[in-house]
């Protein structure tokens, strides 16, 4: 069974540019999460998405959106690129059947490799 | 807001001998995970632990909740070179967060020969 795969691994982008993250869950995982890693401010909740709705965000400025698709993947987008981007971008996906809840699931999220920004 | 706490967040230790993370965290929740991380990699999920005194074990590795006292711990027993990686513990409320968790800030774990 595939992993959650991330797209690109690696990129550069200088300040004032935009990116566009891409992330493929694990095949039947319906929510896709993505996650900021950086050395201060550790793993923090972007947000979330189910049944392509956001269900959840976290405390991030309105720079940072995402969407999802049908297919269950997912996209986020960071606009106009600060210094303080730069950082290990991660996606997890997630069984969930419906509304906010796991429905009995445990909850448990996968993670993919991640993809690292640059801000120059 | 649900803030976790993890100590130590640097270990260094020998191989062969035992020592354990803690993990506490600051409101009631009904579930906690422990992840791993090697530098440059992902997350990779070692437990899941969805109730008072559920206890996870994984070769040399041994999880156990008490959401009373709002602690998690991981045990780890004759450490080898291989253990060494980052430890996280994460935090998430079923009925509230879905799939938001909250995570501490991390245990960078050494096991020198």
């Amino acid at each position: 069974k595939a992993g959650v795969t991330q797209t690109p691994r690696y990129l550069i982008k200088t300040r004032g540019q935009q990116v566009t993250l891409s992330c493929s869950p694990i095949s039947g995982h319906r929510s896709v999460s993505w996650y900021q890693q950086t050395p201060g401010q550790g793993l923090q909740f972007l947000f979330e998405y189910f049944s392509e709705t956001q269900r959840n965000k976290g405390n991030f400025p309105g720079r940072f959106s995402g969407r999802q698709f049908s297919n269950s993947r997912s996209e986020m987008n960071v606009s106009t690129l600060e210094l303080g981007d730069s950082a290990l971008y991660l996606c997890a996906s997630s069984i969930r059947t419906s509304g906010r809840t796991t429905n009995g699931g445990t909850g448990e999220l996968f993670f993919g490799e991640g993809s690292r920004l640059t801000v120059l | 807001e649900l803030k976790v706490e993890q100590n130590p967040l640097f270990l260094s230790m020998q191989e062969g001998k035992n020592y354990t993370i803690y993990c506490n965290y600051s409101t009631t929740s009904d579930r906690l995970y422990w992840y791993r991380q090697d530098p440059g990699k992902s997350l990779e999920s070692l437990f899941v632990l969805l109730s008072n005194g559920a206890v996870k074990q994984e070769g040399r590795l041994m999880a156990s909740l008490d959401t009373k006292a709002r602690l998690s711990t991981l045990h780890i027993t004759a450490a080898v070179h291989d253990l060494s990686a980052t430890y996280f513990c994460a935090v998430g409320k079923k009925e509230t967060s879905g799939s938001r968790l909250t995570f501490g800030e991390g245990t960078q774990l050494t096991v020198n020969p």
